[in-house]
């Protein structure tokens, strides 16, 4: 079964700190994405990445960056995390092509 | 840039009937992508059915549907026969190429379908 994983579904971080926040596919896939879903405003884009290490910016890179050391991996980093920054945060991969993207179950990030 | 409207935050439907949720986008793409997504309340994101901007013919998948008009640029997703299982978030979603191969998938802020007995 094919298999996005997110290392945390739950974390809990004090203002301030580096958050890593850590995700693995086993598919293969060339692309992977970050995004966070916040209530009434859907999933928005932060960044995503096409090969290993490239990275793109998406609609909302503010106060987060990425790392893609290796294909299967992709970190999202929050340099100093804010309260404002408490979200859920999904990452999904896919292959080339702009279809079959598979996503991971969440990490609920509490920034307090 | 692409945008995803989707204009009704909740919607309710009667156990059995069928459902339309909207959809509208925004590119200026010729080639691009359309899905819909399920999330039910355990978060998870599920696939549900996929329309290409060249496809001629509506996408279906067993009681989903995907009613395509290009022309006015809507992709509304009818559910048919509803179950209390289909209480969930709904999410329309649009793919374009963003260069060196890849894709960028661009949500709506969904839909919450809730079904009544």
């Amino acid at each position: 079964d094919v298999k996005v994983t997110q290392s945390s579904r739950y974390l809990v971080k004090r203002t301030g700190e580096k958050v890593f926040l850590e995700c693995v596919q086993d598919m293969d896939h060339e692309n992977m994405f970050w995004y966070r879903q916040d209530p009434g405003l859907g999933l928005r884009l932060i960044y995503f990445s096409y090969d290993v290490k490239m990275k793109e910016k998406g609609d909302i890179p503010e106060g987060y960056s990425v790392s893609r050391e290796k294909k299967e991996r992709f970190s999202l980093i929050l340099e100093s995390a804010s309260t404002n920054q408490t979200s859920m945060y999904l990452c999904a991969s896919s292959p080339t092509g702009g279809t079959g993207y598979t996503f991971g179950s969440g990490t609920r990030l509490t920034v307090v | 840039a692409q945008k995803i409207t989707q204009t009704q935050p909740g919607m309710f439907v009667q156990e059995k009937e069928a459902v339309t949720l909207d959809c509208t986008y925004d590119t200026s793409d010729q080639s691009y992508g359309l899905f819909w997504y399920k999330q039910p309340s355990s978060g998870e994101m599920i696939f549900l059915i996929y329309q290409g901007s060249y496809d001629e013919q509506n996408a279906t998948e067993g009681r989903y549907s995907l009613n395509f008009q290009k022309a006015r640029k809507s992709a509304n997703l009818v559910i048919s026969a509803s179950q209390l299982g289909d209480s969930a978030m709904y999410f329309c979603a649009m793919t374009t190429y963003s260069g060196a191969g890849s894709y960028q998938l661009t949500f709506g802020k969904g839909t919450k379908l809730s079904v009544i007995p």
